[in-house]
C-alpha cells in the first residue's frame, strides 16, 4: 500500500511570495488532514477534510492560508503571501473511514521564509 | 480543547537500557491515544497505540500504559537499540469529533551504543 505523498519536500521563497503544497492521500482514505509543525513543537492541525468537505479548519489563519480537495482525493494547502512565522513543516496526513483507524502522515514539505 | 504535555523534552539512554516516556491529557473524553516516531526528516510515523478500554498493550520492545483516572499515559522502550533515537510525539483524541490529534510537544530520544 502506498504511503501519503507531498510535494514538493523543500521550499524556500521571500517574505510576501507565495507558495503552495501538493498531498495526495492513501487510496481509499476519505479523512484528510493539514499539520503545521514548527521547529521545536509537535504537529498542529491546520484544516481537515472529509471526502470534500472542510470539518474543522478553525485554527487555519484565513487571510493568508487556504486549502481545498476538490474532488475529494488530492488536496492543495496555499499561503499569500507568506510571512516568517510560516517557517515550518507542513504535513498532510489521511485517515481511513472505518472507527478507531488512526492517521497515516506523509514525509512533509519544509518551508523557508526569507 | 484538549491539552497534552510530554516530558521529558530531551532523553539519553545507553544502549539497551529501557526509555520511558510520560503525557498528561486534559479532556477526560479523549478515548484514544496513539504515539508516533519521527526520524530527521520524515514525517510521524506510528509506533503504537492504545484505547480508553485498555491499560496497557505491549509490541515487542515498546509498551504503551494509559491511566484514565490520573489521565496520563506513558510509552515504554526497553532494550533501547541506536535505532530507537528519534522523536517521539504522544497524541490524544475523541473519535467522535472528527478524531482531531492533539500532540504533546516531542521528546527527542539519543541512544548512545
Amino acid at each position: 500500500e502506498a504511503g501519503v505523498a507531498q510535494s514538493p519536500r523543500y521550499k524556500i521563497i521571500e517574505k510576501r511570495q507565495s507558495v503552495a503544497f501538493w498531498c495526495n492521500p492513501i487510496s481509499g482514505h476519505a479523512t484528510l488532514y493539514w499539520y503545521q509543525q514548527i521547529l521545536g513543537q509537535g504537529p498542529k492541525l491546520l484544516i481537515q477534510f472529509q471526502n470534500n468537505g472542510v470539518v474543522d479548519d478553525s485554527q487555519l489563519p484565513k487571510d493568508r492560508f487556504s486549502a481545498e480537495r476538490l474532488k475529494g482525493v488530492d488536496s492543495t494547502l496555499k499561503i499569500q503571501p507568506a510571512k516568517l512565522e510560516d517557517s515550518a513543516v507542513y504535513l498532510c496526513a489521511s485517515r481511513a473511514p472505518e472507527l478507531f483507524k488512526t492517521q497515516y502522515f506523509g514525509p512533509g514539505t519544509r518551508l523557508l521564509v526569507l | 480543547g484538549e491539552n497534552v504535555e510530554q516530558h521529558p523534552s530531551t532523553l539519553s539512554v545507553q544502549e539497551g537500557d529501557s526509555a520511558v516516556i510520560k503525557c498528561t491529557y486534559s479532556d477526560s473524553a479523549s478515548n484514544y491515544f496513539p504515539w508516533y516516531k519521527q526520524e530527521l526528516g520524515k514525517g510521524p510515523q506510528l509506533i503504537i497505540d492504545i484505547r480508553s478500554n485498555v491499560g496497557e498493550k505491549k509490541d515487542q520492545r515498546i509498551a504503551v500504559t494509559l491511566n484514565k483516572t490520573a489521565k496520563h499515559f506513558s510509552l515504554h522502550i526497553t532494550e533501547t537499540q541506536p535505532e530507537d533515537s528519534a522523536v517521539y510525539f504522544c497524541a490524544a483524541s475523541r473519535w467522535n469529533t472528527g478524531n482531531q490529534f492533539y500532540f504533546g510537544t516531542g521528546t527527542s530520544l539519543t541512544v548512545i551504543p
